[in-house]
């Protein structure tokens, strides 16, 4: 079935640092989204990208949809403390998938103030 | 902000019970997910639904999983006989049409003993 490999699996850094994480796969996707995830609770969207080349901005964030399809970025710039979470890359590859999302591993961060 | 709701927060049962976990997908939204993660992993689709049919389902959702839309704003997963390797977070999601934005509830947490 297909896969999203997502890294680093884990990154702790220091508040004002900016952070990156990516996520690979060997097969295309049509829809790449971010999310964050607090402990206990839903993943929450952050940037949702359509198109192959695409590079998308939410305040600090910003994500990329590779040319290939078959990869995506995130950077966070100027961490915060409230940054802290774990950030999950998601895929869908359209045709008869129906919506069906693909999650990464996740990423978890870790700020020190 | 609409929101999709999920109840209840946290359920706890005995091996081989029924339990129903429910959702309300936002209100003008056609497609409905459900997905589960188990502690510390990532986030597995289960089945997807839309116009009172299942469209997609994962090899996790065998015989002993049905989902259900009772009426016009409640969606339902019931786990007809519960083992003890259900025990997990379930997320309901919704989007307004297939390939677009999911939005996720904020999860049942079922715990079987």
């Amino acid at each position: 079935g297909q896969q999203l490999n997502q890294s680093p699996q884990s990154m702790f850094i220091q508040e004002g640092e900016d952070v990156s994480m990516n996520c690979t796969s060997s097969s295309i996707f049509n829809t790449w989204l971010w999310y964050k995830q607090d402990p206990g609770e839903g993943p929450v969207l952050l940037i949702a990208l359509y198109k192959a080349g695409e590079l998308t901005s939410n305040g600090r964030l910003t994500a990329q949809f590779g040319i290939t399809r078959k990869d995506s970025f995130l950077n966070i710039s100027a961490s915060i403390p409230s940054d802290v979470g774990i950030y999950f890359c998601a895929g869908n590859a359209g045709g008869t998938s129906y919506g069906k999302l693909t999650f990464g591993q996740g990423t978890i961060l870790t700020v020190h103030p | 902000e609409p929101e999709v709701t999920q109840t209840p927060s946290h359920q706890v049962t005995q091996m081989g019970q029924e339990v129903i976990l429910r959702c309300v997908p936002i209100s003008n939204h056609l497609y409905f997910y459900w997905y589960r993660q188990i502690l510390g992993q990532k986030v597995e689709f289960l089945v997807s639904f839309y116009n009172n049919e299942i469209s997609e389902k994962s090899e996790i959702f065998d015989d002993q999983f049905s989902v259900e839309r009772p009426d016009g704003s409640n969606f339902t997963l019931k786990i007809r006989s519960t083992k003890l390797e259900d025990s997990a977070m379930y997320f309901c999601a919704s989007s307004e049409l297939v390939g677009e934005t999911q939005y996720f509830g904020p999860g049942t947490r079922l715990l079987v003993l």
